[in-house]
């Protein structure tokens, strides 16, 4: 167990509905990272927060959206579902933005039919 | 950005046998270099890593070794085991805490 918590574990939803992602770093960690993986693209940063700034932003759709909260918990809004977002979502989180690990949750698996 | 390709994508040893996984980076502003192991349908888990201020590094059966001139890096797992199959990733960071780069993946079969 890293410390990260994700929920939900699954999603199953369908075309053009919105869902949003939780995630929960370990407790002193003030850096949050989401990562999509799928079959054909693996492992894709998507965005980071660091104690509630965004701070880069990976190939993240205009669709999707985060936020990180005043408590460091962040979210994943993704809208106008498509089939191609089905995919494993990850959190991961790290102590601060300088070079340390980065600790992976359990992820989301998201099917959108 | 950064392009991080990793090579083999399969790879099938027996017990015992020595694996290795490269990997080659683009930018050479990289300095955090971290592999991940990832069983199927879990989290990945750092297995280990290496900054670039470092040519090696070892930790039991595992081994890492970068070349910074080149831009490559490489796990070593020596001895390996059944449980030592699994996916597993390279990753570069283009600075220091920031997102990670992964490769594709390597998947590691150990046959008893």
């Amino acid at each position: 167990d890293s410390g990260v918590t994700q929920t939900p574990k699954h999603l199953i939803t369908a075309t053009g509905q919105r869902v949003t992602l939780r995630c929960s770093p370990r407790s002193g960690d003030l850096s949050v990272y989401w990562y999509q993986q799928s079959l054909d693209q693996g492992l894709q940063f998507l965005i980071q927060y660091y104690n509630g700034e965004e701070r880069a932003k990976g190939n993240i759709l205009e669709r999707f959206s985060a936020q990180q909260f005043p408590d460091l918990h962040s979210e994943l809004n993704l809208s106008s579902l498509e089939l191609g977002d089905s995919a494993l979502y990850f959190c991961a989180s790290s102590v601060s933005g300088e070079g340390n690990e980065q600790f992976f949750g359990p992820g989301t698996r998201l099917t959108v039919l | 950005g950064e392009n991080v390709e990793q090579h083999p994508s399969t790879l099938s040893v027996q017990e015992g046998d020595s694996a290795v996984i490269k990997c080659t980076y683009s930018d050479s502003a990289s300095n955090y270099f971290p592999w991940y192991k990832q069983e199927l349908g879990k989290r990945p888990q750092l297995i280990i890593d290496i900054r670039s201020n470092v040519g090696e590094k070892k930790d039991q059966r595992i081994a890492v070794t970068l070349n910074k001139t080149a831009k490559h890096f490489s796990l070593h797992i020596t001895e390996t085991q059944p449980e030592d199959s699994a996916v597993y990733f390279c990753a570069a960071s283009m600075n220091s805490g920031y997102a990670l780069n992964f490769g594709k993946g390597t998947s590691l079969l150990v046959t008893p």
